[in-house]
């Protein structure tokens, strides 16, 4: 069946550049996206890119899009404290089991002074 | 005012007690979904609801009914609690039409239940 897989913990220092990675298994999924969750609030939207998308840049973030293997990631530049979260991958799955996104365990990103 | 509210924040209840988490939005939409998030396990989905007359099971509803009262409230009820019922709930909205649309949810702030 469909799932997405990220890893658990990223840890960072204020400045650096921080990516996380995610690898999904539908190649049909239209959108993939990004979601992040700051400490005792529920998930927001934070980006997404199109299938058809290799790339898609929104100010300190990137999104890489690889079809081929599968993968997804997620590039914040100049790390603040702020970006201290934990964000989500997500592919489309209309019509799925899973209604119509499969989320990811998610990764905490912890971003150090 | 939050487009998508959860009542109560946060709960605590006895074993075997039944208990309902309710979920309102005010964003129009069709479609609400009820999660459950535990420590390393991410986000499960347990039902989910594509308009008033329909009712999905999720990854995990073993335990969890679930009641659609309106376009706009959407009930996630816990008939006998368990410990392991332990957890933070969120409701989510969305608007997706298909496949081909974008699917953006929308989430609550998240009811943190524990069950002693």
């Amino acid at each position: 069946g469909e799932d997405v897989e990220q890893s658990l913990f990223l840890s960072v220092r204020e400045g650096d550049s921080s990516v996380i990675n995610c690898t999904y298994t539908d190649s049909s999924s239209t959108y993939l996206y990004w979601y992040k969750q700051e400490p005792g609030a529920g998930l927001q939207l934070l980006t997404y890119i199109f299938s058809n998308m290799d790339m898609k840049q929104d100010q300190r973030l990137t999104v890489l899009l690889n079809k081929k293997d599968k993968h997804l990631s997620l590039r914040i530049a100049d790390t603040q404290t702020g970006d201290s979260a934990i964000y989500f991958c997500a592919e489309s799955n209309p019509g799925g089991s899973q209604g119509n996104l499969i989320f990811g365990k998610g990764t905490k990103l912890s971003v150090k002074p | 005012d939050a487009d998508v509210t959860q009542t109560p924040r946060n709960r605590i209840t006895k074993t075997g007690k039944r208990i309902m988490l309710e979920c309102s939005q005010t964003k129009g939409h069709d479609r609400m979904y009820w999660y459950r998030q535990d420590p390393g396990l991410g986000l499960r989905l347990i039902y989910y609801s594509f308009d008033v007359k329909d009712i999905n099971k999720g990854e995990i509803s073993d335990g969890y009914s679930v009641s659609r009262q309106a376009q706009a409230k959407f009930s996630l009820s816990l008939e006998s609690a368990i410990p392991n019922q332990t957890a933070l709930y969120f409701c989510a909205t969305s608007d997706g039409l298909s496949r081909k649309t974008r699917e953006t949810q929308y989430f609550g702030p998240g009811t943190r239940l524990l069950v002693l």
